[in-house]
């Protein structure tokens, strides 16, 4: 079966750059989200889409943005990096109108803020 | 507010005993539960939920967990351990209408041979 896919996998930044990181949810999935987890830290909460609208938004800094796209998948935008953005950052998906609570996740985008 | 409650940081069990991973949760409304677990630099694999009817549910790997309202308890079992099971097992509630979902503070696993 197919699952949410994130790219790329890893990456590697410089403080102050910007990183785009995408998703593609498992298809007829009408919400995604994302979670920031740190190391050895639980995941946190960043932001949801339905149906490409923001329908939540959580411990999202202003230096970060995400959208969702006609087609579903989403991009995270994260500007200004610092050293503690470095953290693994999964998207998230699940099907609002098709009843489903269940959220499925990514493998998770690795990004190392140097 | 609604919070998810790992007491249980690290445990270690050995190989072939049984194991009981304990969550306790906080939500007014009734909960949808879950549980995952992730590897070492790996994702989020979902485990089971818990969201009406039935309150002991099952899961992949063996892994079953028991849903009790009054305790708001949610705790994770699996009557026989494999070393492939050493992880972090991650309790998580639904909340809110776009059931974003609260995560516990993780327990770690360790299963020795």
């Amino acid at each position: 079966a197919a699952g949410v896919i994130q790219s790329p996998r890893h990456l590697i930044k410089e403080k102050r750059e910007t990183a785009t990181l995408k998703c593609y949810p498992i298809p007829r999935h009408d919400t995604v989200y994302w979670y920031q987890q740190g190391p050895g830290q639980d995941p946190q909460f960043l932001i949801s889409f339905y149906e490409k609208m923001q329908s939540d938004k959580g411990s999202i800094p202003d230096r970060f943005s995400a959208q969702q796209f006609s087609d579903y998948h989403s991009e995270l935008n994260m500007s200004s990096l610092e050293l503690g953005d470095s953290a693994l950052y999964f998207c998230a998906s699940s099907s609002r109108t098709a009843g489903g609570n269940t959220i499925y996740f990514g493998e998770g985008s690795w990004l190392t803020v140097v | 507010a609604q919070s998810v409650t790992q007491p249980d940081i690290h445990i270690t069990v050995s190989e072939g005993a049984s194991l009981e991973l304990r969550c306790n949760y906080s939500y007014g409304a009734t909960p949808y539960l879950f549980w995952y677990v992730q590897s070492p630099g790996q994702g989020l694999q979902l485990l089971l939920k818990y969201f009406s009817g039935d309150t002991l549910v099952q899961g992949i790997k063996g892994f079953e967990a028991e849903f009790k309202r009054s305790q708001s308890s949610f705790n994770l079992r699996k009557p026989s351990v494999h070393w492939s099971d050493a992880a972090e097992y991650f309790c998580a509630v639904a909340v809110g209408a776009t059931n974003k979902l609260i995560f516990g503070t993780g327990t770690l696993l360790a299963v020795q041979p």
